[in-house]
């Protein structure tokens, strides 16, 4: 039973232009959320999370906003850059932070 | 900090054969993880540890086994290897008291069951 999902396999975005990529989770116990990003044949690294208090969450080129009611998030990329190439993984844990589900990844292809 | 490493990068064995994967932080994280990914999908959880000497099963443990004795190391056991068990393995580390609950990941393992 997936209870993180990503319905985008891929996606691809001209670069200078905004990437969108969607999550949604069916657990209403999730607390916190995460985004991943990785490159083949390396681990994921940590993008950026934010917590169920908060409905939206910025660092730099990244936001990611949450939809509690939804039960969704997404993540926005402005501008997208060719180096953003990668599949990018939302992952969800109740606030223990003892237990990660992952979705099961967008990869997105930034177009010179 | 050479963080999270992960031996060895691959490995294929035979059915029915065992193997330990380690993997070791220079962090001074206490939880510490075990995921498998197969191709097209997310991660899945095996186990994990808040601490040493303590373990405890994720989503799919079934076939596999953990110990803490340290720190550092998690190794992780596969016992009479199954072609399901054929996946890229990730050990990830994080401490107890970041907010974020950001994890570190290793480079990961690649193990081929034939």
């Amino acid at each position: 039973d997936q209870q993180v999902k990503q319905n985008s396999p891929s996606l691809s975005v001209q670069e200078g232009r905004i990437s969108i990529l969607n999550c949604d989770y069916t657990n209403s116990m999730f607390d916190y959320f995460l985004w991943y990003k990785k490159y083949p044949a390396e681990g994921p690294t940590f993008l950026i999370s934010i917590s169920s208090i908060k409905d939206k969450n910025e660092d730099g080129r990244f936001t990611v906003f949450l939809n509690k009611s939804a039960k969704h998030l997404s993540l926005h990329i402005v501008p997208s850059q060719p180096g953003d190439s990668a599949v990018y993984f939302c992952a969800a844990s109740s606030n223990t932070g003892n237990q990660f589900y992952f979705g099961t990844g967008t990869s997105l292809t930034v177009i010179p | 900090n050479a963080g999270v490493t992960q031996t060895p990068k691959f490995r294929i064995l035979k059915i029915g054969q065992s193997m330990t994967l380690q993997c070791t932080q220079d962090m001074n994280h206490n939880y510490m993880y075990w995921y498998r990914q197969d191709p097209g999908m997310g991660l899945k959880l095996i186990y994990y540890s808040v601490g040493a000497g303590i373990t405890d099963k994720g989503e799919v443990p079934n076939g596999y086994n953990v110990s803490r004795s340290t720190t550092e190391d998690f190794p992780l056991r596969l016992e009479l290897a199954a072609p399901s068990q054929t996946s890229v393995y990730f050990c990830a580390s994080r401490p107890r008291d970041r907010g974020w609950y950001e994890q570190f990941f290793g480079p990961g393992t690649r193990l081929t069951v034939l």
